[in-house]
């Protein structure tokens, strides 16, 4: 357990809302994710974070924002939610302050309905 | 660019049987290698991990994996499955320069009484 919470768990929107995510880190760690997981397709990187306002675009990143502004919450923000958006939300971190190549550890999830 | 290939979506096991999950890799320089296991709706669990040194890994649970480089792979073992391995396993990659890692597409392992 390295001390990860997401909140909400689960979540139903209609399509054209905003929808945040959070996720939250207890432990000041430096590198943070976020991934989505969907059948057949494994964990697809949507954004990351190492540090303080420092974030940077994963390969699925289309229609997502993220924001980190202390370092124990990175939010996660669908602008204008679509169809195609219902996943499995999972927040990941790398311990410590130790470089990004070392083991994740992830959250609970959060599943996510667009509707 | 990296990326993981996992050979077989589904895969059944007796209970008692040998377990092999295959996994093989796509990297220009060595990579770091990792599987993890979920069960359903939870997070992922980090099974073991090999990123230099000794080619033959052990996890938990009993689970082991060799890393070999000609061969582009680093699949999962256990000599004996059990009811309770019966979950999501992932394969992942990463470079030593890298920032991202990359995630196979998953095996469901069922373990058959």
């Amino acid at each position: 357990d390295a001390g990860i919470t997401q909140s909400p768990r689960h979540k139903v929107t209609e399509t054209g809302t905003p929808v945040t995510l959070r996720c939250h880190q207890t432990e000041n760690h430096r590198y943070m994710y976020w991934y989505r997981q969907d059948p057949g397709h494994g964990l697809r990187l949507i954004h990351y974070s190492y540090g303080v306002k420092d974030t940077d675009k994963g390969e699925v990143s289309d229609g997502y924002s993220v924001s980190r502004s202390k370092t124990e919450d990175f939010l996660l923000t669908l602008e204008s939610a679509t169809s195609s958006q219902t996943s499995v939300y999972f927040c990941a971190i790398t311990p410590g302050t130790s470089r990004s190549t070392d083991t994740q550890y992830f959250g609970p999830g959060t599943r996510l309905t667009v509707l | 660019a990296q990326s993981v290939t996992q050979l077989g979506s589904h895969v059944s096991v007796s209970e008692g049987a040998l377990v092999l999950l295959r996994c093989n890799y796509s990297s220009s320089v060595p990579p770091y290698l990792f599987w993890y296991v979920q069960y359903p709706n939870q997070g992922l669990q980090l099974l073991l991990k090999y990123t230099t040194g000794a080619t033959l890994v052990k996890g938990i649970n009993g689970f082991e994996a060799e890393f070999k480089k000609s061969e582009t792979s680093f699949h999962l073992t256990k000599p004996s499955a059990h009811m309770s391995d019966a979950a999501e396993y992932f394969c992942a990659v990463i470079t030593n320069t890298g920032n991202q890692f990359y995630f196979g597409t998953g095996t469901s392992l069922t373990v058959i009484p």
